[in-house]
């Protein structure tokens, strides 16, 4: 069984850093691209990140780009989400996904179950 | 970046009734384009890829066509299980991007 399991949120104050990682077991972790996918309290869901399986392509949305980093380790079949310089406005539950079997193109096909990250004073 | 407009953004129905929900770009996406539904407290879940192919174990109530700029999510008759937000998503281009979510609520 395909599970993701998220962890490391919580509470942070504005410009803090906090990491969040994903478990990933039941697939051949190495062989799947992952993102990360967030959504604000009462809100729509915002793509946040992108890597491919060996994490040598990445990609950032705008509201991210330069403070935020996605990293893999294949051997701890773990996903990584680094923020830095969080602000308010990163107030969101987080989710790590897997792409699609047949695809990066295709669409996300295993979520975890979120994490609830809070920027607050 | 592609822009995803949704609509309705909320939309009341029956038991039985036959739901369609619209997603269009402000590009073209050739058929690169996916729906999730998402229940309260949930993570999103698949249920179309490649605007028209049914994610395995998702009822054949749904379906789903278009391609291009416009995209329809058919729900050919409303289960009580069914009532959640649904998004599309577009995969053509980074950053991917969703649409701002239809809720179905209980008429």
């Amino acid at each position: 069984e395909v599970q993701l399991v998220e962890s490391g949120g919580g509470l942070v104050q504005p410009g803090g850093s906090l990491r969040l990682s994903c478990a990933a077991s039941g697939f051949t972790f190495s062989s799947y691209s992952m993102n990360w996918v967030r959504q604000a309290p009462g809100k729509g869901l915002e793509w946040v990140s992108y890597i491919s399986s060996r994490g040598s392509t990445i990609y950032y949305a705008d509201s991210v780009k330069g403070r935020f980093t996605i990293s893999r380790d294949n051997a701890k079949n773990s996903l990584y989400l680094q923020m830095n310089s969080l602000r308010d406005e990163d107030t969101a539950v987080y989710y790590c996904a897997r792409a699609h079997d047949y695809g990066d193109y295709v669409g996300l096909d295993y979520w975890g179950q979120g994490i609830l990250v809070t920027v607050s004073s | 970046d592609i822009q995803l407009t949704q609509s309705p953004s909320f939309l009341s129905a029956s038991v039985g009734d036959r739901v369609t929900i619209t997603c269009r770009a402000s590009q073209g996406i050739s058929s690169y384009l996916a729906w999730y539904q998402q229940k309260p407290g949930k993570a999103p879940k698949l249920l179309i890829y490649a605007a028209s192919t049914l994610q395995s174990g998702v009822p054949s109530r749904f379906s789903g066509s278009g391609s291009g700029t416009e995209f329809t999510l058919t729900i050919s008759s409303l289960q009580p299980e069914d009532f959640a937000t649904y998004y599309c998503q577009q995969l053509n281009t980074y950053p991917r991007t969703f649409g701002q979510g239809t809720k179905v609520e209980v008429k």
